[in-house]
């Protein structure tokens, strides 16, 4: 059974750098068929995709936030990292993690969501 | 970046009803779509993938069709459980975006 849980802090200032932790479990992200990636929600409004890591470490960005993202993995504790700089509120968003199958699948596990406020 | 673009923005609809929702990309995108239903507080929820193959366990009310830039969810019979938000993605080639979502309401 696979699940994603995110954690980090719910309140961050403007300027701060933002890490979020996506622990997840029920598969590896070792190999390059499957994904991790990031998704954010500010409130009452629409999915933003924002990155992604493959399992050979291969990574994709958002091209409007990437200079402010860093996504990365740890193998051997089963999690996946998120650092966004330079935080602003527009930033204050519910964020999610997903897990990717392979090709030609959609996300098909996804994290609760954690919702961070910048203030 | 290819944009996703929904329509309607909302649907008003009764219980019975048969819902249809449309998604365009920007340019070709193959079958490489996905469709997502998200209720309030919840994390989305896969329903379809490659345009029109049903994740598993979606009842099979649901139902996706298109191809390049035209694509559709149907729900042949609204259910209660079904009034939500639903969105499209794409995920030919980074970035993978999401449509503006559209929502279901009684």
């Amino acid at each position: 059974q696979i699940t994603l849980k995110e954690s980090g802090p719910t309140l961050v200032k403007p300027t701060q750098t933002l890490t979020l932790t996506c622990a997840f479990s029920g598969f590896s992200l070792s190999t390059r068929g499957a994904a991790v990636a990031w998704i954010r929600q500010p409130p009452g409004k629409a999915l933003e995709w924002l990155t992604l890591i493959y399992g050979d470490g291969d990574e994709r960005y958002s091209p409007s936030l990437k200079s402010r993202l860093t996504i990365t993995k740890d193998t051997s504790k089963n999690q996946v990292v998120l650092t966004m700089t330079n935080m602003d509120p527009v930033d204050t968003a519910t964020y999610f993690c997903a897990h990717w199958p392979g090709y030609g699948y959609g996300l098909d596990y996804w994290g609760q969501g954690t919702l961070v406020t910048v203030s | 970046d290819i944009q996703m673009t929904q329509s309607p923005s909302t649907l008003s609809a009764s219980v019975g009803d048969r819902v249809t929702i449309t998604c365009r990309a920007s340019q070709s995108i193959s079958s490489w779509l996905a469709w997502y239903q998200q209720k309030p507080g919840q994390a989305p929820k896969l329903l379809i993938y490659k345009a029109s193959t049903l994740e598993s366990g979606v009842p099979s009310r649901f139902s996706g069709s298109g191809s390049g830039t035209e694509f559709t969810l149907t729900i042949s019979s609204l259910q209660p459980d079904d009034f939500a938000t639903y969105y499209c993605q794409h995920y030919i080639s980074s970035p993978w975006t999401f449509g503006q979502g559209t929502k279901v309401e009684i």
